[in-house]
């Protein structure tokens, strides 16, 4: 069974700290985004990879930079979270030229910034 | 950046009744996507769309492509307790990138 894995569920972080999060995926794409989703605002994107080393920037990049030394794993690092980063983040990955079938997305992680 | 209006943006249902919901977009797509995502989990993929006017049906589920290439319907019937959920649209332009409706949250009541 194909996987886009997030590595945590669950994270309590404090304001001010460097935060990770991590997705990894065993379908060997290209592509792999990072969503943040709030309610009432859908699915947002912050960065995605269209390859190793590769990256662009979606349309909420502040306060957020990515990571992508491995084709399996792309890392969405929040320089000094913020209580305003509490969010669902949700990872996904597809193969280049846009699956016919869209993204596989991962579990999410929700993050509270206290 | 670019996203979908989807609605409505939130229903309360009863058990059995029939759902519709829908998607539209200033731009053109050349598929559409809808997608569920339950509670504390990611979106899973529903149907997919590829052919302006194509209906397709997975279940009692039913999604149509609006002709103009511009909108795309949802409609659920007989719904049951498990239908309770998020339902994404998404759109698909000729890049790698999907643009996402701002979700409907479906509830069922027994």
């Amino acid at each position: 069974d194909v996987k886009v894995t997030q590595s945590s569920r669950y994270l309590v972080k404090r304001t001010g700290e460097k935060v990770f999060l991590e997705c990894v995926q065993d379908m060997d794409h290209e592509n792999m985004f990072w969503y943040r989703q709030d309610p009432g605002l859908g699915l947002r994107l912050i960065y995605f990879s269209y390859d190793v080393k590769m990256k662009e920037k979606g349309d909420i990049p502040e306060g957020y930079s990515v990571s992508r030394e491995k084709k399996e794993r792309f890392s969405l690092i929040l320089e000094s979270a913020s209580t305003n980063q509490t969010s669902m983040y949700l990872c996904a990955s597809s193969i280049v030229g846009g699956s016919p079938y869209g993204y596989t997305f991962g579990s999410g992680t929700r993050l509270t910034v206290v | 950046g670019q996203q979908l209006n989807q609605s409505p943006q939130s229903m309360f249902i009863q058990e059995g009744e029939d759902v519709s919901m829908n998607c539209t977009s200033s731009s053109i797509f050349n598929t559409w996507l809808w997608y569920k995502q339950d509670p504390g989990e990611g979106p899973v993929l529903l149907i997919a769309l590829y052919k302006a006017g194509e209906l397709t049906s997975n279940g009692r589920l039913t999604a149509q492509f609006g002709i103009t290439r511009k909108d795309s319907f949802l409609n659920i019937s007989a719904s049951i307790p498990s239908d309770v959920g998020i339902y994404f649209c998404a759109g698909q332009l000729s890049t790698d990138k999907l643009i996402f409706g701002t979700g409907t949250r479906l509830q069922v009541f027994p």
